[in-house]
Formats: C-alpha cells, structure tokens, sequence
C-alpha cells in the first residue's frame, strides 16, 4: 500500500521568508495528490490537487503555490510567508480505480512568527 | 458544491457508552462517504466508507454508519466507546476523483 512522506514535520518561519513543504508517496503510481490545511475546529481545507506531472489547481486563492515536479512529488511554497499561513499542512494521496479513500501523510505544523 | 456539516464539536463520555455522531452532507449527485479518525499524535486513517449497496457499513474497531439517502446523512456509531476510542472524527464527501469535502471534526474523549 501506498506510503506518504512529508518534512519538515516542523517548521518555524519569520514572516516574510520563503517557505517549501515536501510530499512524497511511495507504493504506487500516478496518483492524485492533493495539500489539505488543517485548522483546529475547522476541519480539512483543500488547497490544491493536482492530476499528473505539472498540473495544479487551486481551491482557494492564497499566498501559497504548489508544484509537482515528479509522479510521487508534491512541494507547498511560499515566497513571502504571512502570520495567516501558520497552520497544520496535509499532504494526501488518491489512487484512480482502488479502495477509493484518501491516504494521508503525517502532516507538517508551519508557525509563522 | 458540495458541503459537510458535523453536528457535534466536542463529545465527552464515559467508556461502555453508546456513541452516535451526526454528518449531513449537501450534494445533489452521486457521493461516495467516509469517516476519518485522527489519533492524537497520528496521521488521518480511514475508519469507514460507503460507495453503494448495503447502506449499513461496518468499519475497523466496532464502528458502524449508516447512509440515509433521503435525509443526505452518514452518521457514525459505536455500541460502546473505550478510552482507545479518544480521537478527532472526520466526515467526508467525494464527489470527483478523490477530490473530498470534509466536515470540521468532532473531538470524542472517552473518560476511563
């Protein structure tokens, strides 16, 4: 089965500064990979999916990008972080004609100072 | 588009209690349903799902839910909760290729 791997699991950033979150997925291939913000009492936000090689949609607009430079490789940037970017980031996987279910990696805390 | 709604935030009980947690969700289509569980310290895992047939689905650890079409709900329950049972609930809809709406979350804390 398919395995999500992110880092930092950590991260403290002033404002301002840059930021790259990394995603890999190993056990399969093409997936959909999607970045969730996580909020305390607000659930699971979808900030951007993509389908395929360099093919990203955003959700919603924000200071954020993503990009997928390869299949299993999913990276959340920032040129200039916010304070309103601090948060929980998820990075989850979704494989076309299987179990149907989103498999997600442990996440990463960005506080933003 | 597609929402979730999760009726309780915070649910506090003792173990050996009855658990019932109410997700409606509002889409007219087709939907494909699941719960998620987070541990604390732990990635999200999936608890259960439903996709078609049997609108009765039982997941991992005892927890069964229920699809009502005609009252757009998937509400979650467990016969009697243990103190392992202390996590965040999550419900979800799919509706695109794994493209998933969630609920904002329902901490359980089941006191020993």
């Amino acid at each position: 089965s398919q395995t999500i791997h992110q880092w930092p699991a950590t991260l403290v950033q002033p404002v301002g500064s840059p930021l790259s979150l990394e995603c890999t997925v190993e056990g399969t291939s093409n997936p959909n990979l999607y970045w969730y913000r996580q909020a305390a009492g607000r659930g699971l936000q979808l900030l951007f999916y993509s389908v395929g090689i360099g093919q990203i949609s955003s959700e919603v607009p924000q200071n954020l990008s993503a990009s997928r430079p390869q299949d299993r490789q999913f990276i959340l940037s920032s040129k200039k972080l916010l304070l309103s970017d601090s948060g929980f980031y998820l990075c989850a996987c979704w494989v076309p004609g299987a179990t149907g279910e989103l498999f997600f990696g442990e996440g990463s805390r960005l506080t933003v100072l | 588009a597609q929402s979730v709604s999760q009726h309780n935030h915070h649910v506090i009980l003792s173990e050996a209690a009855s658990l019932e947690l109410g997700c409606n969700y509002s889409y007219g289509g087709t939907v494909n349903l699941f719960w998620y569980v987070q541990y604390p310290g732990q990635h999200l895992q999936l608890l259960l799902k439903y996709f078609s047939g049997d609108p009765l689905v039982k997941g991992i650890k005892g927890f069964e839910a229920e699809f009502i079409k005609s009252k757009f709900s998937f509400n979650l329950r467990k016969p009697s909760v243990q103190w392992s049972d202390t996590a965040e609930y999550f419900c979800a809809v799919t509706t695109n290729a794994g493209k998933s709406t969630f609920g904002d979350g329902t901490t359980l804390t089941v006191k020993p």
